[in-house]
């Protein structure tokens, strides 16, 4: 099946600072979803993208939709302590199940 | 508008038992999507229902099934539980049109623990 290479698999940051992560696909996707989970909960949305090439902003965090279709980032700018998570790009066509990659653990030192 | 919301949201059987979990999807959405997630194998579809009728289906055994009631709320059932089946469980609910902006919404999980 499809398979989503999310990389980086963990960060380790000082607060302040920004971070970037990616995902790569084998197959185009007419939509590219960013998700964040905390322990125990479910993934709740941050960013969505319809459109290659659009670049989209929620706050500290922008993402992009590759111009390729196969691809999309996620930057968070300034981290806060409160981003400390689990980020997850997840990728949909038509309206076949969502693919998701394998995380990226984020961890935000004070 | 509330969020999804999945019952129970922790449950612990054994080997052999069946387990049935609920997932009650955002105010009228008509999709309901359930994942199996683990930390080895991270988040995987286990199937869609749409309208009462299984729309997508992923590639998991006959022992997982589902299904949907008229007010698109659904169950997932797991029969002969194995211990590999602990997972987070989780549900997530869209409008389940097939334009790339109909964007799936996830309820908080249900933790299985099979002993």
């Amino acid at each position: 099946g499809q398979q989503l290479n999310q990389s980086p698999q963990s960060m380790f940051i000082q607060e302040g600072e920004d971070v970037s992560m990616n995902c790569t696909s084998s197959s185009i996707f007419n939509t590219w979803l960013w998700y964040k989970q905390d322990p125990g909960e479910g993934p709740v949305l941050l960013i969505a993208l319809y459109k290659a090439g659009e670049l989209t902003s929620n706050g500290r965090l922008t993402a992009q939709f590759g111009i390729t279709r196969k691809d999309s980032f996620l930057n968070i700018s300034a981290s806060i302590p409160s981003d400390v998570g689990i980020y997850f790009c997840a990728g949909r066509m038509g309206r076949r199940a969502l693919t998701f990659g394998s995380g990226t653990r984020l961890q935000v030192q004070p | 508008k509330a969020g999804v919301t999945q019952t129970p949201r922790y449950l612990i059987k054994t080997r052999g038992q069946q387990v049935t979990l609920s997932c009650s999807p955002i105010s009228g959405h008509r999709s309901v999507s359930w994942y199996q997630q683990t930390p080895g194998q991270g988040l995987q579809f286990l199937f869609e229902y749409f309208s009462e009728t299984q729309r997508n289906k992923g590639n998991f055994p006959g022992r997982f099934s589902g299904r949907q009631f008229s007010n698109s709320r659904s169950e997932m059932n797991v029969s002969t539980l194995e211990l590999g089946d602990s997972a987070l469980y989780l549900c997530a609910s869209s409008l389940g049109l097939a334009e790339p902006t109909d964007t799936q919404y996830f309820g908080p999980g249900t933790r299985l623990t099979v002993l």
